[in-house]
């Protein structure tokens, strides 16, 4: 089962920062948090991923809470293309190789 | 630079034939690790390979299903005997190690008649 429970689904108007929370309470020590997301009928694709600093890259922000239970994706400025079902995932760094996916965030944005 | 590379994108089998899935994985990627996923569902791990060697397989079913990753050539997931249960998306990963974040493919769709 996944370590982690998302919202089903939000809205976020376009060109305005979408803010997808994700909740990890069991997180071990040396699990990091990755975040993915799905465009339909595509493949998953990579966006960020953090141990416990924050981290900024240029798709999005993740902030991670200073216990670590929580952490909060960041899209800046959302465009439509932005619309896609987002995955928050923890992994150990090592020892565990394999994805654990949840059921994700359905982001739909509006023009 | 090429990303990871799968084909069929589709693929249509009756039951009882085999389906043959590729990947190649990104440019110095190492490691692959093979995905399922039903319709409105999230993914599930299936196995996860280096070259030439299983590291896990825990995901797979214990029958019909096979991986191999070569010392030459694409990664192969095989299914023997396809049942329609077998339908799904199969969406392949490479990292260039195990810690580095999985880069995936845009998937075999898998439709069984």
């Amino acid at each position: 089962d996944a370590k982690t429970t998302q919202p089903p689904s939000m809205d976020c108007a376009e060109g305005r920062a979408a803010n997808l929370p994700c909740n990890h309470s069991t997180i071990s020590g040396n699990e990091y948090v990755y975040w993915y997301r799905q465009i339909h009928s595509q493949g998953p694709q990579y966006i960020i991923h953090g141990l416990k600093n924050n981290e900024t890259n240029e798709m999005a922000s993740l902030i991670i809470t200073e216990d670590r239970k929580s952490s909060t994706l960041i899209l800046p400025h959302a465009t439509l293309r932005d619309t896609a079902v987002y995955y928050c995932i923890v992994r150990p760094f090592s020892g565990t190789y394999k994805y654990i996916f949840g059921t994700g965030t359905r982001l739909k944005v509006l023009a | 630079n090429a990303g990871v590379m799968q084909n069929p994108r589709h693929l249509v089998r009756r039951r009882g034939q085999e389906a043959r899935l590729r990947c190649s994985p990104m440019k110095g990627h190492s490691h692959v690790y093979w995905y399922r996923q039903l319709p409105e569902e999230g993914l599930k791990f299936m196995v996860y390979l280096q070259k030439e060697n299983i590291i896990d397989e825990s995901g797979m079913p214990k029958e019909r299903f096979s991986a191999e990753f070569p010392k030459e050539g694409p990664s192969i997931l095989r299914i023997q005997q396809v049942v329609r249960g077998d339908s799904a998306a199969y969406f392949c990963a490479s990292s260039r190690d195990e810690g580095q974040p999985q880069h995936f493919g845009d998937g075999t769709r898998l439709s069984i008649l």
